[in-house]
């Protein structure tokens, strides 16, 4: 069974706007990554927040970790055609990395 | 850009055939995992290997093997091919429970 599952499946906005995901997980967790993939390409790394934080910010990327709830958020903000992708967060489960199923974000010219 | 990199890129094979997708990993990397990942999925874990020795397997048949090599690099091989094995692949090298680098996938499509 997959440990993260994301919410929602898909969302379309317009350019310029702001862009909200989210994550559960089932375990306890060392960490939470979020990755992008492009276009059925390979997954790219965008940003990892250890359980003992609560939000981390990259650029116009900014994670929440809700450990209490085992929930994450990522806001994708002024959002860009180039945001056009799958997100996944990902968490590991031993010496494996466990994935949701995504949340396909398409952003509007 | 990582410094993971798969080849081929794209394989078409027939089934009950057999195929080897290779993957060399990010530099000073010494683990070396391959996921499958179907159409509108996640990637679901295949099997990790860690100093040239498998360190751990998803819910695949013996049918998967693998392989890595004193340099890291690894390849995925794939015997008695089916059709439901037609599936993006991704490699991804890593150190410990970090960030994970990936290469570009291999899309294999069996008919």
């Amino acid at each position: 069974s997959q440990q993260g599952e994301e919410d929602p499946q898909a969302l379309s906005i317009q350019e310029g706007e702001n862009a909200t995901m989210n994550c559960s997980y089932k375990t306890s967790i060392n960490n939470l990554q979020w990755y992008r993939q492009n276009s059925g390409r390979g997954l790219v790394h965008l940003i990892l927040i250890r359980s003992n934080e609560r939000e981390k910010h990259s650029g116009r990327l900014r994670v929440t970790l809700d450990t209490s709830k085992k929930s994450s958020s990522l806001l994708i903000t002024a959002s860009r055609a180039a945001d056009t992708a799958s997100y996944f967060c990902a968490t590991w489960d031993d010496y494996k990395l466990s994935f949701g199923a995504g949340t396909t974000v398409t952003v509007r010219a | 850009e990582t410094g993971v990199t798969q080849s081929p890129t794209h394989l078409i094979k027939t089934r009950g055939q057999q195929v080897t997708l290779r993957c060399s990993s990010q530099s000073g990397h010494n683990t070396v995992s391959w996921y499958q990942q179907a159409l509108g999925q996640g990637p679901q874990f295949i099997f990790q290997y860690y100093r040239e020795e498998e360190n751990g397997r998803g819910n695949f048949p013996p049918r998967f093997s693998g392989l890595q090599f004193p340099n890291y690099s690894s390849e995925l091989n794939v015997n008695a091919l089916e059709l439901d094995d037609s599936a993006l692949y991704l490699c991804a090298s890593s150190l410990g429970q970090g960030m994970a680098f990936f290469g570009q996938g291999t899309r294999l499509t069996v008919v």
